[in-house]
C-alpha cells in the first residue's frame, strides 16, 4: 500500500483551465502539506493542514485552493491555470507538524501549455 | 529563503565514503538538522535527523560539531543507487508559531561505476 498517494501523476492542460490534484495518506498522520518544486528543483511549501485545519498558507495566488475533507485527504484545486504554474506538486504528511517524519507522495507533474 | 548552504553537486565512485557538509550559521537553539534524499521523479525521503554530536542509522551518519553551525552527512560505501539529490534542512517557525521546513537546492550526488 502506498503511504501517500496522489493523482494524477501527470497532468497536461491548457492555460485558463481549472484542474484538481488529489492526495490521500494512510499513515494516520495529523498534518498534510502541498509543496511545489520548480524546474530548478527548489521545493517550496504552499499549504499545511493539521487535522483538517489550515495552519500554513504561504504566499500563493488565491487561484490555488486546498481542501481537506478529513485528515487523510488534502486536495489542491487550481483555477485559471497559467504557464508559470507548470511544476511538480508534491503532497506530504507527517505525524504532528514537526520537523521530522515527512512522507512524500511521488508527485504530480503539471504542464500548462 | 533557505537557511542552509550546501554544495550544488558532488561526484563519487562506487564503494567510496561520501561526506556532504552543510552550513547553517543562523541555526536556532531549538532547531534540529534533518537530511532528505530525492531520487528523480520521486518525492524526498527522510534519511536522518540530529541535534548535536553524532547520529547513526542503517543508512547514514550525521556529524554535528559543538557550535552546530554546520553538519556533515556521511554515506558509507556508496553504490550507484545512491545517486540522488540530498537536502539539508533546519526548521523555522512562522508568525503563527507553526513549524515548517525550509528547503534549499540540495546537493546533487552522482555515483559513478
Amino acid at each position: 500500500d502506498t503511504a501517500v498517494s496522489q493523482t494524477p501523476k501527470y497532468l497536461v492542460t491548457q492555460m485558463g483551465n481549472d484542474k484538481s490534484i488529489k492526495c490521500e495518506q494512510n499513515l494516520g498522520h495529523d498534518t498534510m502539506y502541498w509543496y511545489k518544486q520548480d524546474s530548478k528543483k527548489f521545493l517550496k511549501i504552499m499549504f499545511s493542514y493539521n487535522n483538517k485545519e489550515l495552519i500554513i498558507n504561504e504566499t500563493v495566488p488565491n487561484r490555488f485552493s486546498p481542501k481537506s475533507p478529513d485528515k487523510a485527504h488534502l486536495n489542491l484545486h487550481i483555477n485559471s491555470l497559467e504557464l508559470g504554474d507548470s511544476a511538480v506538486y508534491f503532497c506530504a504528511s507527517n505525524p504532528n507538524g514537526g520537523y521530522y517524519g515527512y512522507t512524500f507522495g511521488s508527485g504530480t507533474r503539471l504542464t500548462v501549455v | 529563503l533557505a537557511k542552509t548552504t550546501q554544495p550544488i553537486s558532488m561526484d563519487s565512485y562506487e564503494g567510496q565514503e561520501v561526506n556532504i557538509t552543510c552550513s547553517h550559521n543562523n541555526i536556532a537553539t531549538n532547531d534540529y538538522i534533518t537530511w532528505y534524499q530525492q531520487f528523480p521523479s520521486q518525492g524526498p525521503r527522510f534519511i536522518i535527523q540530529g541535534y548535536k554530536t553524532k547520529v547513526t542509522n542503517e543508512v547514514a551518519s550525521l556529524f554535528i560539531p559543538a557550535d552546530r553551525k554546520s553538519s556533515t552527512l556521511s554515506l558509507p560505501r556508496v553504490s550507484l543507487s545512491d545517486t540522488a539529490v540530498y537536502y539539508c534542512l533546519v526548521g523555522d517557525v512562522n508568525a503563527g508559531n507553526n513549524r515548517k521546513l525550509i528547503w534549499g537546492l540540495g546537493t546533487s550526488l552522482a555515483v559513478n561505476p
